[in-house]
């Protein structure tokens, strides 16, 4: 079945430690997506790419870093300066620009806590 | 300014109700347009596409109105099973990027 994989699905980090978040999608989808989201509040862009080996900053991109060596992976990286990483990660896919059916398609998600 | 924003709600409706979600956006080269239902701790799902044209899906309807940069979604006939968070979702604006609006949470009650 074709999808996309986030994981771990909890992940539990030290203060100071950089963690890498994974994302794997085997719908063949040129855009991949990564975003935050805190509780009760709505998802916000940290980093997206529409093909291999580029990507562009969203929202809240400090603190974060992103690669794209392959269509069908898109890792995201919480280092250490970033202040506040505890939240929900949740990583999605769509077909590429000036396409149609360009929904996109979301990983059950990551929850990172730092101890 | 937000790029995508949202009724913040919370929206709580007896069964039956009809009940109407706004969603305005900033970017007009925004190219498509969606709503998303997020049940609680989990991942957003797809519940429809906006098309300029209007279009229903059973007892949900959605509209978008280039003009104004504005989206809405209406449900008819609330079900207990509605109850989650709605997402207003715009695309394609700079470099096919993807934001989101902040959520409206509905609850429906018996």
């Amino acid at each position: 079945d074709g999808g996309i994989t986030q994981s771990p699905k909890y992940l539990f980090r030290k203060e100071g430690q950089n963690v890498t978040l994974s994302c794997e999608q085997n719908l063949n989808h040129d855009a991949m997506y990564w975003y935050r989201q805190d509780p009760g509040q709505g998802l916000r862009l940290i980093y997206y790419s529409q093909i291999v080996n580029d990507f562009q900053k969203g929202d809240i991109a400090e603190g974060y870093s992103v690669s794209r060596e392959k269509k069908e992976s898109f890792p995201l990286t919480v280092t250490s300066a970033q202040k506040n990483p505890t939240a929900f990660y949740l990583c999605a896919s769509s077909v590429g620009q000036g396409r149609r059916n360009t929904e996109a398609f979301f990983g059950q998600g990551t929850r990172l806590t730092v101890v | 300014r937000k790029e995508v924003e949202q009724d913040p709600g919370p929206f709580n409706v007896p069964e039956g109700a009809t009940v109407a979600f706004n969603c305005t956006y900033s970017n007009s080269a925004s190219q498509s347009f969606f709503w998303y239902r997020q049940d609680c701790r989990k991942e957003p799902k797809l519940l429809m596409s906006v098309y300029s044209s209007g279009n229903e899906d059973g007892r949900f309807t959605a509209q978008l109105n280039r003009a104004s940069q504005y989206i809405s979604l209406l449900i008819r006939d609330s079900k207990l099973s509605d109850s989650a968070t709605y997402l207003c979702v715009v695309k394609g604006g700079r470099n096919n990027d993807m934001r989101f609006g902040a959520g409206t949470r509905l609850t429906v009650k018996p």
